[in-house]
């Protein structure tokens, strides 16, 4: 099984502030995700990267694969209260294997007003 | 509206007593999962479906069983749950392996 270790772990910022979390793995991803989960809820897709050094915006979120397709960011700027939330990477095997996504711990993410 | 739905949200049960987590998408996706998500450990597949009767262990597929007869549903089994069951499992499906959307969760509790 491939890791995917993010961090950091926990980030409290205030309302306004620009944010950097990271997902780095020593193994090479054919695709990478990230989804944002709140509490009580499931996980939500924001969005897919698939080539190396890809950079996808949603909004204030910029999302970038790296060149290797080992490692991925999530910039947010100016961030909201509504951002909120644990945010997580998962990667597709670059093996061609069909058993779907291997996921990261996750950032908890908590923006105060 | 798109969705994946799973039955109960919530259960408390005891150790050995069998039972049923239902789930079903009416999205017409091929690929269906199922994790299980723990503090500290994060979220881990337990099995996945990649079409109607064909389903594969994941990560952690120990204690669970699944079966996949109709697109639709994808129910986890667990025969003879334990304590070290309980948790906070997630269905989820795709069109695609890589692309999941996840159900509203099951929280299970096993005394």
């Amino acid at each position: 099984t491939q890791l995917l270790e993010q961090s950091p772990q926990f980030l409290s910022i205030q309302e306004g502030e620009n944010l950097t979390v990271y997902c780095n793995s020593s193994s090479v991803f054919s695709s990478l995700q990230w989804y944002r989960q709140e509490p009580g809820e499931g996980p939500v897709l924001l969005v897919t990267v698939v080539t190396g050094g890809e950079v996808k915006k949603l909004k204030r979120l910029t999302f970038q694969f790296g060149d290797a397709r080992k490692d991925s960011s999530l910039h947010i700027t100016a961030a909201q209260p509504g951002d909120t939330g644990l945010y997580l990477c998962a990667g597709e095997d670059s093996g061609g294997g069909a058993d779907g996504l291997t996921f990261g711990k996750g950032t908890h993410l908590i923006i105060q007003p | 509206e798109a969705q994946v739905t799973q039955n109960p949200r919530y259960l408390i049960t005891v150790t050995g007593k069998k039972l049923t987590v239902t789930c079903s998408q009416n999205m017409n996706h091929e690929y269906m999962s199922w994790y299980r998500q723990d503090p500290g450990l994060g979220l881990r597949q337990i099995y996945y479906s990649m079409n109607v009767e064909v389903t594969d262990k994941g990560d952690v597929p120990e204690g669970y069983k699944v079966s996949r007869k109709e697109k639709r549903n994808f129910p986890l089994i667990l025969e003879s749950p334990s304590p070290n069951q309980t948790s906070l499992y997630f269905c989820a499906s795709g069109r695609i392996a890589y692309e999941q959307y996840f159900g509203p969760g099951t929280r299970l509790t096993v005394t």
